[in-house]
C-alpha cells in the first residue's frame, strides 16, 4: 500500500515565481482533492477531481491557481505569481468511498 | 452555511486519563463524519469514519458517536497515551453532488507522561 504521496515536500520560492506542486493518489481512487492549510487553522477545500473532471473549485481561489488531472491519476496544482500570503500547507486526498486518505502535504514558504 | 465546533480547543492531560472531545455542526444533512488525526507539520490521517444512518464506530481505545439530529459527534480517548498527543479534526461530509467535508479548528491535545 503506497498511499498518497506528494512532491516536493518542502518549497522555498520569491515572491513572483510560479510553483508546481504533484500529487500521486492511491491508485484506482477516482476522487482527488486538493486544500490548503494554515497554522491553527482547518483545511480549506480548493477544487475536486472526479477522474479527470474538475467538479469544483473554490470561489475563495484566484485565477493564479490552476490544477489538473490529464488521464484521471496523478495531479498538478500550478500557482503562478506567488505572493507571500500563499504561504501554507497544500494538501492532497483521494478516496473511491467515503472516506479520505490524505498525503503528507507540501510546506510552501513564500519569501 | 454548514459550521464545525470543535470543544475545547486545547487539552492538556497527564498519561491513563479517559478524554472526550467534542464536535458540533449547524446542518444535519450530512452524508457522514470523519474524526482526523494530524501531527505538527504532517498531513491528516483517519481515524473513524461513521455514516449518517449509525451512531458510533470504534476503533482499539477510540470510540465515536454521532447524533444528526442534535449536530454533535464526541471522539472517546480510552487509557490515553503519550503517543497520542496530536491535533484531533472532525470533518462532517456535506450532503449534495461534490460531497465536500466542512472543517473544525481541531483540538489540540497534549498527554504527558
Amino acid at each position: 500500500d503506497t498511499g498518497v504521496s506528494q512532491n516536493p515536500r518542502h518549497k522555498i520560492t520569491k515572491r513572483g515565481q510560479n510553483v508546481t506542486f504533484r500529487c500521486d493518489p492511491i491508485s484506482e481512487h477516482n476522487r482527488l482533492y486538493w486544500y490548503r492549510q494554515t497554522l491553527g487553522q482547518g483545511p480549506e477545500f480548493l477544487t475536486y477531481f472526479q477522474n479527470e473532471a474538475q467538479l469544483e473549485k473554490s470561489r475563495l481561489l484566484s485565477d493564479r491557481f490552476s490544477a489538473e488531472r490529464p488521464k484521471g491519476s496523478f495531479s498538478t496544482l500550478e500557482i503562478q505569481r506567488t505572493e507571500q500570503g500563499d504561504s501554507a500547507m497544500y494538501l492532497c486526498a483521494s478516496s473511491s468511498g467515503p472516506r479520505r486518505y490524505f498525503g503528507p502535504g507540501t510546506r510552501l514558504t513564500v519569501l | 452555511k454548514q459550521e464545525v465546533t470543535q470543544i475545547p480547543a486545547a487539552l492538556s492531560v497527564p498519561e491513563g486519563e479517559n478524554l472526550v472531545l467534542n464536535c458540533s455542526f449547524t446542518d444535519s444533512a450530512i452524508y457522514n463524519l470523519q474524526w482526523f488525526r494530524q501531527d505538527p507539520g504532517k498531513g491528516l490521517t483517519s481515524l473513524l469514519l461513521i455514516q449518517s444512518s449509525q451512531r458510533e464506530q470504534t476503533s482499539g481505545r477510540l470510540n465515536a458517536s454521532l447524533d444528526k439530529s442534535s449536530g454533535r459527534s464526541t471522539l472517546y480517548i480510552a487509557a490515553s497515551q503519550p503517543g497520542d498527543s496530536a491535533t484531533y479534526l472532525c470533518a462532517p461530509e456535506e450532503a449534495g453532488n461534490n460531497r465536500k467535508l466542512i472543517w473544525g479548528l481541531g483540538t489540540s491535545l497534549a498527554v504527558n507522561p
